[in-house]
Parts: C-alpha cells; sequence; structure tokens
C-alpha cells in the first residue's frame, strides 16, 4: 500500500485567485493522477502526471486552468488557476502501485470559492 | 467509452443484515476493477481489486465477485455493522499504459443499529 498526504486539506479562496495542492506518496512511484469530485458527484479525471513527461489531460481540462508539476518520484502539485465558484470541489490525488496496478488516493482537499 | 453504473443509489439496512451493490461497465476490456469506500468528506479507502483474468476477491467480511462477459460486478457485505455506513464506489481499469479509472456514482450505504 501507500501513503498519501495532501496539502491543504481544505481552504476557501476568493474568485479570480488560485491554489495550488500539494500531494505527497511515501514511496517512489511512476504514475499520479488527479481527480476532481464536485459536490454530490463521482470522481473526475483531470490528468495524468508521470515523472520526466508532461501531464497529460483529459477532455475539459486544459493546462492553463490546472497546471501541474511533478519534480520527482513521491511528490505533485496541482494549481486551479483563476478560480470560480464552479471550481469548489474536493480535489484528489492518487498512485499506482506497480503489480496488481491499484490505485491509492490521498484525503483530498476540499475547496470552497466564494 | 466506458461508463459505470452503480444500482441503487442508496440503501437502508438494519445491523446484522447481508447485501450486495451492484456495479455495472458498458467496455468489458478492462484491466482489473477496484472497489472504494468514501467517507463524507473523507477521501477514498480501497477495499478490494479484482484483476480481470479472476472471479471473486474476499477480505474479512467482504466479498466482490466480476463476471466480464456481461459487464459486472458486485460488492457483498456480510453481518453488516453501522460502521459500515459510507458510500462505496466502483471503478474500473482501463489497462495497460493508462491505467486510468472511470468511476460510477456510488451508492450510499446507511446501517441502522
Amino acid at each position: 500500500s501507500a501513503v498519501i498526504s495532501q496539502k491543504p486539506s481544505r481552504d476557501i479562496c476568493q474568485r479570480g485567485t488560485s491554489l495550488t495542492i500539494q500531494c505527497q506518496v511515501d514511496s517512489q512511484v511512476t504514475m499520479m493522477f488527479w481527480y476532481r469530485q464536485q459536490p454530490g458527484q463521482s470522481l473526475t479525471l483531470i490528468a495524468t502526471a508521470n515523472q520526466g513527461s508532461e501531464a497529460t489531460y483529459e477532455s475539459g481540462f486544459v493546462i492553463d486552468k490546472f497546471p501541474i508539476s511533478r519534480p520527482n518520484l513521491t511528490f505533485s502539485t496541482l494549481t486551479v488557476s483563476n478560480m470560480s465558484p464552479e471550481d469548489s470541489s474536493i480535489y484528489l490525488c492518487s498512485v499506482l502501485l506497480e503489480a496488481p496496478y491499484e490505485q491509492y488516493f490521498g484525503p483530498g482537499t476540499r475547496l470552497t470559492v466564494t | 467509452k466506458q461508463e459505470v453504473t452503480q444500482i441503487p443509489a442508496a440503501l437502508s439496512v438494519p445491523e446484522g443484515e447481508n447485501l450486495v451493490l451492484n456495479c455495472s461497465f458498458t467496455d468489458s476490456a478492462i484491466y482489473n476493477l477496484q472497489w472504494f469506500r468514501q467517507d463524507p468528506g473523507k477521501g477514498l479507502t480501497s477495499l478490494l481489486l479484482i484483476q480481470s483474468s479472476q472471479r471473486e476477491q474476499t477480505s474479512g467480511r467482504l466479498n466482490a465477485s466480476l463476471d466480464k462477459s456481461s459487464g459486472r460486478s458486485t460488492l457483498y457485505i456480510a453481518a453488516s455493522q453501522p460502521g459500515d455506513s459510507a458510500t462505496y464506489l466502483c471503478a474500473s481499469c482501463s489497462g495497460a499504459g493508462s491505467y486510468q479509472l472511470t468511476f460510477g456514482k456510488g451508492t450510499k450505504l446507511s446501517v441502522i443499529p
């Protein structure tokens, strides 16, 4: 298994500002993912972040809005830029452990945009 | 595009009952399937992972089955307890290369003491 931490755990931000969310894992992993969970909804994949390459974004998500860094095998950041109330969600990072390729999730960051 | 459906959306049972949560998926070409538990305002806890070649997996009071050909998985919870109250999510894994998870909307379980 993997132990994943996220910072901050929650934040309240004003419209038009940006927030950077950090994700730290206790072991080296190749693949990390960022998901969004809007109120009352299930999880939607934002992007896949592999160390040493540019993040791959899913349809509907763009790098200018959600820039991602992956500087090493244990850390990643997701920035939510130029926020609007529609960005109010829980943001979760996950890691993929090889064989049996099971994903583990962090505790999430609850973002409220006013 | 894979679609994952979970039925029922919500379930309330008295303590001690056995129960079954259902998950269906449209594309049977999955790599594996995971069941998660999510407590209110929290992250996801992995419960069980079933490889595409497996039929079932067991952990304690939990048993998950997989029928790839029919696009179905079930999560069986034996002797339910109030502490089992949570939202249960199933997610199919797309396979080699991307390993992306597609989630259902979940089943919210309430176990009444």
